[in-house]
């Protein structure tokens, strides 16, 4: 376990809802990423928290969008959900920008 | 653009056997490399990272890779597979995404160990 947790563990939508996914980051650790896994692919980028500020952000459309809190947990938002943004949504925590990211066990979204 | 590449999708291999998992990077100066293991329906697991040092990193369950500089290579091995390392293993590279420090990740490559 990689004290890494995400709620919930899975979720259905209805295309054009909003959805709030939730991350509570490892012990100590100040930096959250967020990834989308699409089916059969590789994780993708898509922003990074430090300190409670968005300090990096992937080729993702605004409404990805994000908050860190400060004891550093983390949601992610997503608007006007689309049938694409189905996907296992990940989140990894560090103890800083530079060290090696735990991932939670994500959650599983289903846009219908 | 710094990138990863996971020749492979799908690798099958005997138990008790040797297993090789390949992953090859492009990247401007000196790479920071990574492998994920992924369980069905699970997150990432670290397996090992290569920052500086040895070419030779051992990480998690007997894994271990060998970094590879004029070959720009990075590949996963162990000496014995067990049915249990059956998975989705990510080759990564950290890339610097403004002042972020994300990773990227190749494709996968999804692990059959053969009993």
């Amino acid at each position: 376990e990689t004290g890494v947790t995400q709620s919930p563990t899975h979720l259905i939508k209805t295309r054009g809802q909003q959805v709030t996914l939730r991350c509570s980051s490892q012990s100590g650790h100040n930096t959250v990423s967020w990834y989308q896994q699409a089916l059969g692919q590789g994780p993708q980028f898509i922003f990074q928290y430090y300190r409670e500020e968005e300090n990096g952000r992937g080729n993702f459309p605004p409404r990805f969008s994000g908050l860190q809190f400060p004891n550093y947990s983390s949601e992610l938002n997503v608007n006007a959900l689309e049938l694409d943004d189905s996907a296992l949504y990940l989140c990894a925590s560090s103890l800083d920008r530079a060290t090696e990211a735990f991932f939670g066990q994500g959650t599983r979204l289903t846009v219908v | 653009a710094q990138s990863v590449a996971q020749p492979e999708d799908q690798v099958n291999v005997a138990e008790g056997n040797p297993l090789t998992v390949k992953c090859t990077y492009s990247v401007s100066g000196n790479p920071y490399l990574f492998w994920y293991v992924q369980y069905p329906n699970r997150g990432l697991q670290f397996l090992l990272k290569y920052i500086t040092g040895d070419n030779l990193v051992k990480g998690s369950y007997g894994f271990e890779a060998e970094f590879n500089k004029s070959q720009t290579s990075f590949h996963l091995k162990k000496p014995s597979a067990l049915v249990s390392d059956s998975a989705l293993y990510f080759c990564a590279v950290r890339v610097f995404w403004g002042s972020a420090r994300q990773l990227t990740f190749g494709s996968g490559t999804q692990l059959t160990v053969l009993p």
